[in-house]
């Protein structure tokens, strides 16, 4: 069975810019996580959705969002990029809310 | 503002040592606690889990011991090898389902 997969891996926008990362979850998994690894605040959880419903929320601002389609796959977009988003983003799928997350390898994030 | 804090952040141990990461909890909404083990380059890969009605469960060389009144739970690798190197983080998912990390400990297994 396939992992969880994300695209792209790497990325290098500028500050103010806005950028959009993809997740495609493990087959049959209905639950998407996002969350922002940094080595000063470590992992941090963004959103969560089933469904193409947000059930969970992280304490992180409105630039920040993201929206699930139909089969289960995940954006999330940044807008008006900051220095301080730089970062790896990384999804987790599970079958659904609550139960273990699988991550995939994560989209490292560089602003410039 | 972490509400599972792990310790040590780093450790070097020699080949068939033991590992030792301890992590703290306060919040007595979270009832699962699982383990992930990261290699630079990749994501978060699940380790091992407890409930907090179990005081320890063992999978293989990894053994996570849970003491519930004193809301704290450890990992212990056992004989430890090189490919365990690794970043180690702990984790507690609320009932509300948020999962919350500890800031992670560097494992380093020496020859």
């Amino acid at each position: 069975k396939a992992g969880v997969t994300q695209t792209p891996r790497y990325l290098i926008k500028t500050r103010g810019q806005q950028v959009t990362l993809s997740c495609s979850p493990i087959s049959g998994h209905r639950s998407v996580s996002w969350y922002q690894q940094t080595p000063g605040q470590g992992l941090q959880f963004l959103f969560e959705y089933f469904s193409e419903t947000q059930r969970n929320k992280g304490n992180f601002p409105g630039r920040f969002s993201g929206r699930q389609f139909s089969n289960s796959r995940s954006e999330m977009n940044v807008s008006t990029l900051e220095l301080g988003d730089s970062a790896l983003y990384l999804c987790a799928s599970s079958i659904g809310t609550g139960d273990e997350q699988y991550f995939g390898p994560g989209t490292r994030l560089t602003v410039t | 503002q972490q509400q599972v804090k792990q310790s040590p952040q780093s450790l070097i141990v020699q080949k068939g040592g033991i590992s030792i990461i301890n992590c703290a909890y306060e919040n007595t909404a979270f009832d699962y606690f699982p383990w992930y083990q990261q290699f630079p380059g990749k994501g978060p890969a699940l380790l091992i889990a407890i409930r907090p009605d179990v005081s320890e469960k063992k999978e293989g060389r990894f053994t996570i011991s849970f003491n519930k009144s004193a809301k704290q739970f450890s990992l212990h690798i056992m004989d430890s090898q090189p490919g365990d190197s690794a970043t180690y983080f702990c984790a507690a998912i609320s009932n509300d389902y948020k999962l919350s990390f500890g800031a992670g400990t560097t494992v380093t297994v020496r020859a």
